[in-house]
């Protein structure tokens, strides 16, 4: 089954920087990759997703890019705030047509410092 | 409109009790899914239900059963709970956009068995 891996872990920026998160993912059929912020106490919240057949996505100060040869794809997160602060979740699944049967990586916890 | 709604928010079990986490959604989506989210392991599906009617294992089934009960509704059943089970549940629904199952989460259930 798919495997994907998520670093790091934890993630501290400074106010106005931009954040990287990185996935690694194992399965070469997977072709939809979701990104999910979760505040505290609540459930994840989809943000931002990339299918395989872009290599890039943009939404304002959020952009993610797929690379399917390496199978890795990364969040980017230019001019940081602090509501920006919050755990990160990558997933990758493919087109099932029913279900989805999304694995997720393991998180990263972003704080964002004034 | 709200969505995903899960009950109860918390629970707190003695081992060998049975208890069963409620779901429901109003976006009238044919998939479901539940989750359970462990620290440092990301979330790992326990069941799904691919329409009204079916149900199916996930990742980490054993020690649950599932009901869907009509198309907005789908249970989550621990007979016997164990520690082990103790976990944040998350349920989820899918809609279909251009191929992918696109999630939407709910708040969660915080569950502790002593």
């Amino acid at each position: 089954g798919e495997n994907v891996e998520q670093h790091p872990s934890t993630l501290s920026v400074q106010e106005g920087d931009s954040a990287v998160i990185k996935c690694t993912y194992s399965d070469s059929a997977s072709n939809y990759f979701p990104w999910y912020k979760q505040e505290l106490g609540k459930g994840p919240q989809l943000i931002i997703d990339i299918r395989s057949n872009v290599g890039e996505k943009k939404d304002q100060r959020i952009a993610v890019t797929l690379n399917k040869t390496a199978k890795h794809f990364s969040l980017h997160i230019t001019e940081t705030q602090p509501e920006d602060s919050a755990v990160y979740f990558c997933a990758a699944s493919g087109y099932t047509g029913t279900a989805s049967k999304l694995t997720f990586g393991t998180g990263t916890r972003l704080q964002v410092t004034l | 409109n709200a969505g995903v709604t899960q009950t109860p928010k918390f629970q707190v079990l003695k081992t060998g009790q049975s208890m069963t986490l409620q779901c429901a959604q109003d976006m009238n989506h044919n998939s479901m899914y539940w989750y359970r989210q462990d620290p440092g392991m990301g979330l790992r599906l326990i069941y799904y239900s691919a329409s009204e009617g079916t149900t199916d294992k996930g990742e980490v089934p054993n020690g649950y059963n599932v009901s869907r009960l009509n198309k907005r509704e789908f249970s989550l059943r621990l007979e016997s709970a164990a520690p082990s089970q103790t976990s944040v549940y998350f349920c989820a629904s899918s809609r279909v956009d251009s191929g992918a199952n696109v999630l939407t989460f709910g708040a969660g259930s915080r569950l502790t068995v002593l």
